[in-house]
């Protein structure tokens, strides 16, 4: 069965410091991976996404995410975080092949900028 | 592209009632989705459909919710009989074409209270 995996349920750091989220993921193949972010009371917004070709990925707001079959991993990455940057992150797999976009997500991790 | 709409923001309901919630997706996306969020945990898939046509159902989803997209537009996901672990925020989300490569776009959810 597909599943998810974001080891970190809460991460704090300080403002202009790097950043790397974890997100380890179950799947027979090499899924569709996304990275979303949430705002307290709001939906989520897509941050990145990797489908396939090169396993470095940019996104929207200085983000990155570094795609490695090896280790099943795709973790989120920012040189220097902003205090507007905290939030919950969310790590996605979707199918590949059939007709669902269905995504499977993990639970999430938090986080905190302090300044 | 005004994004996915979704009303009511929040509802408060006792025990017992019945509640319905309405998503408007973006305009010509056929695509709907309807995920569950709970506290601490990533959303999880309840339902979808292709225009009109309600093609997978998750388990999550008990004889006590019904969703309908009776024109291939807005949703409305109703919940009867609710109960106290029916409280979550209910996201919806559409896409503009089937396949695991077509991000999906999130409301900002209903978030429920049964008291």
């Amino acid at each position: 069965a597909q599943s998810v995996t974001q080891p970190d349920i809460h991460i704090t750091v300080s403002e202009g410091a790097s950043l790397e989220l974890r997100c380890n993921y179950s799947y027979g193949a090499t899924p569709y991976l996304f990275w979303y972010v949430q705002s307290p009371g709001q939906g989520l917004q897509l941050l990145l996404k990797y489908f396939s070709g090169d396993t470095l990925v940019q996104g929207i707001k200085g983000f990155e995410a570094e795609f490695k079959r090896s280790q099943s991993s795709f973790n989120l990455r920012k040189p220097s975080v902003h205090w507007s940057d905290a939030a919950e992150y969310f790590c996605a797999v979707g199918a590949r092949g059939g007709a669902t976009n269905k995504l499977i997500f993990g639970t999430g991790t938090l986080l905190a900028v302090q300044p | 592209d005004t994004g996915v709409s979704q009303n009511p923001r929040h509802k408060i309901t006792k025990r017992g009632q019945n509640v319905t919630f309405r998503c408007d997706p973006i305009s010509e996306h056929n695509r709907l989705y309807w995920y569950r969020q709970t506290l601490g945990q990533g959303p999880e898939f309840l339902t979808y459909f292709q225009n009109e046509a309600q093609l997978e159902k998750s388990r999550l989803l008990s004889d006590r919710f019904s969703a309908e997209r009776p024109k291939g537009s807005f949703s409305t996901l109703e919940i009867q009989r609710t109960e106290q672990g029916d409280s979550a925020m209910y996201l919806c989300a559409s896409s503009p074409r089937q396949g695991g490569n077509s991000p999906l776009h999130f409301g900002n959810g209903t978030r429920l209270t049964v008291t």
